[in-house]
């Protein structure tokens, strides 16, 4: 039972523009959620990270959003830029010493 | 700085085969994981090592063996390989077991089952 889903397989966005990918989760014991990136042919790699005592985080253009009553998590890239084409996996884990569930991808194409 | 390498790339094998999947890192971690990726179904744990020395069952552990061979390398042996295997599997390595820290992730080894 996939307990981390994203929902939206494929995203395209016009350069420049904001980019929302979503994210929803069943486990309310969920505690810390991460963004990762990947692109063909690498392994994913680490975009930001939120835990659940926030409600946003920002690193530069990337910006995480974390609405636990609805068990739902966005990440905004503003403004989108062609580099930013690559697959986003979120990720959620709860308490300490418990593994990662990761959702199913959201692939994002920036149209230049 | 390698991080964490993964060999080989690619592999085919015939059902019933056996092999070994190599991941190393050195950054000098505790951690380390393999996962493996399915089409539509995200990342899914297979088996993690807390810390040398020691080694527990993911997600998805039957079919695989591991064995973590010292700080830095962490295998992954298919005993008897079957279609439903063929998949893309990753190795990760993270100071910490499960804690705030980020995994990192080698390249993958694509493995097709016949």
């Amino acid at each position: 039972d996939q307990q981390v889903k994203q929902n939206s397989p494929s995203l395209s966005v016009q350069e420049g523009r904001i980019s929302i990918l979503n994210c929803d989760y069943t486990n309310s014991m969920f505690d810390y959620f991460l963004w990762y990136k990947k692109y063909p042919a690498e392994g994913p790699t680490f975009l930001i990270s939120i835990s659940s005592i926030k409600d946003k985080n920002e690193d530069g253009r990337f910006t995480v959003f974390l609405n636990k009553s609805a068990k739902h998590l966005s990440l905004h890239i503003v403004p989108s830029q062609p580099g930013d084409s690559a697959v986003y996996f979120c990720a959620a884990k709860r308490g300490a010493g418990n593994q990662f569930y990761f959702g199913t991808g959201t692939s994002l194409t920036v149209i230049p | 700085n390698a991080g964490v390498t993964q060999t080989p790339k690619f592999q085919v094998l015939k059902t019933g085969q056996s092999m070994t999947l190599q991941c190393a890192q050195d950054m000098n971690h505790n951690s380390m994981y393999w996962y493996r990726q399915d089409p539509g179904m995200g990342l899914r744990l297979i088996y993690y090592s807390a810390s040398e020395g020691t080694t527990d069952k993911g997600e998805v552990p039957n079919g695989y063996n591991v064995s973590r061979l010292n700080k830095r390398e962490f295998s992954l042996r298919l005993e008897s390989a079957a279609p439903s295997q063929t998949s893309v599997y990753f190795c990760a390595s993270s100071d910490r077991p499960w804690g705030s820290d980020t995994q990192y992730f080698g390249p993958g080894t694509r493995l097709t089952v016949l």
